[in-house]
């Protein structure tokens, strides 16, 4: 099992840009989370799937910020256009509904960490 | 008022000290309750689930008191590898499981 496969790794980008942040999930897993993390904030939800559909996105600060799920094996979250203040590790985590309660976690990726100039 | 308050740390302990980690949290629907662990520059990982009647995991403890609304996390003869950030994370009471993260406590032991 190759968990959960993001990219890019590192993205830097100019103030403006549009920038890509792509998500592979674990096989099987029909819940996908969208994750950013800052020094200031810690880690926030910002979006999450289940079954490719979109449930709660209460957590995209705005809309510069947009994500998608045309299958279950690819998920992409969308900022154009970029801004200083969205640097940050964007983290992708998915996990399968099945589980035995208390036991149950998520799985994450590695990240991506973007920084926007 | 945060959803889940950790110790701010950092907390800087010798070799075979043992630490302990406190974690509080609002929402007392809250029904599930984890420690993870994140490394310097990764992904956080699960450490260990959190029981109503405490758990322990080789050399950590955790502990919750739901009427408090308290989670505690007790390592014992820390060594170098428990080097990370620890975090408190509370799953909802919805289906789905929304986990909230505590902002972290980080941990140095030093030789």
């Amino acid at each position: 099992d190759a968990g959960v496969i993001q990219s890019p790794r590192h993205e830097v980008t100019e103030m403006g840009q549009e920038v890509t942040l792509r998500c592979k999930p674990i096989s099987g897993h029909d819940y996908l989370f969208w994750y950013r993390q800052t020094m200031m904030r810690g880690l926030e939800l910002l979006i999450y799937f289940n079954n490719n559909v979109p449930i709660d996105d209460s957590g995209m600060p705005e809309d510069r910020f947009s994500a998608k799920m045309p299958n279950a094996s690819f998920s992409t979250l969308k900022i154009q256009p970029s801004e200083p203040r969205d640097s940050a590790v964007y983290f992708c985590a998915s996990r399968n509904k099945s589980f035995r309660e208390g036991r149950e976690g998520y799985t994450f990726g590695s990240g991506t960490r973007l920084t926007v100039v | 008022r945060k959803e889940v308050e950790q110790d701010p740390g950092p907390f800087n302990v010798p070799e075979g000290a043992t630490v302990a980690f406190n974690c509080t949290y609002s929402n007392s629907a809250s029904q599930s309750f984890f420690w993870y662990r994140q490394d310097c520059r990764k992904e956080p990982k699960l450490l260990m689930s959190v029981y109503s009647s405490g758990n322990e995991d080789g050399r950590f403890t955790a502990q919750l008191n739901r009427a408090s609304q308290y989670i505690s996390l007790l390592i014992r003869d820390s060594k170098l590898s428990d080097s990370a950030t620890y975090l408190c994370v509370v799953k909802g009471g919805t289906s789905y499981g929304k986990l909230t993260f505590g902002q972290g406590t980080i941990l140095t032991v030093h030789p």
